[in-house]
């Protein structure tokens, strides 16, 4: 089955410490997507990329990270120069070049401590 | 900066209203707006609507864009309680460079009681 998977659904780190987040999808997508959602609010892009080796700073990438070295994996790192990590962080990716739907994934729950 | 804006934030409603959710943007290469709804995690695709004035339905849900007033609704009738959940609203941009950015709004939370 095609889809976007996100790993771990949980994860918990020490405060100063950073953490990779997994996200892989073989629907043959150009563009992905990290968002961070926090309680009780929308969606925030934090990057984005349309081809590998090619990313955009999304409106909250302070304190992020990402790589795109191949089209079907994009991991985020939440580095200890974030100040509020914990959060829920939702992957998304779709095709481009004609109007189409984002795919998320399942998310992943990160909680500093 | 690209800005979208959903209203209310959170509505109550009893099962077998009607409401309607609001969604304005301000954006640079408007591409599309996308409705989703979130339950638990990952949000789920509702409608994707690039043109003015044709309503895109699908059972009790219906949504419409205006391109000229840069506004989307979201009609839901006879609400259910299962229809409880957030609602998303995103802004998809024309390719730009090589990224094309999606940018969702606030969302709004709607809870249907009995």
């Amino acid at each position: 089955d095609g889809g976007i998977t996100q790993s771990p659904k949980y994860l918990f780190r020490k405060e100063g410490q950073n953490v990779t987040l997994s996200c892989e999808q073989n629907l043959n997508h150009d563009a992905m997507y990290w968002y961070r959602q926090d309680p009780g609010q929308g969606l925030r892009l934090i990057y984005y990329s349309q081809i590998v080796n090619d990313f955009q700073k999304g409106d909250i990438a302070e304190g992020y990270s990402v790589s795109r070295e191949k089209k079907e994996s994009f991991p985020l790192t939440v580095t200890s120069a974030q100040k509020n990590p914990t959060a829920f962080y939702l992957c998304a990716s779709r095709r481009t070049g004609s109007r189409t739907e984002a795919f998320f994934g399942q998310g992943t729950r990160l909680t500093v401590v | 900066e690209d800005k979208v804006v959903q209203s209310p934030l959170s509505l109550v409603v009893h099962e077998g209203d009607t409401v309607t959710l609001n969604c304005s943007y301000e954006v640079t290469n408007f591409r599309s707006l996308l409705w989703y709804k979130q339950e638990k995690k990952a949000p789920t695709f509702l409608f994707m609507l690039t043109s003015s004035g044709i309503e895109k339905k699908s059972g009790r849900l219906s949504s419409i864009l205006d391109k000229k007033e840069l506004f989307s609704i979201l009609n839901i009738t006879a609400t259910q309680t299962g229809d409880s959940a957030v609602y998303l609203c995103a802004v998809a941009l024309i390719n730009t460079g090589t990224a094309s950015k999606l940018t969702f709004g606030t969302g709004t939370r709607l809870q249907v009681t009995l």
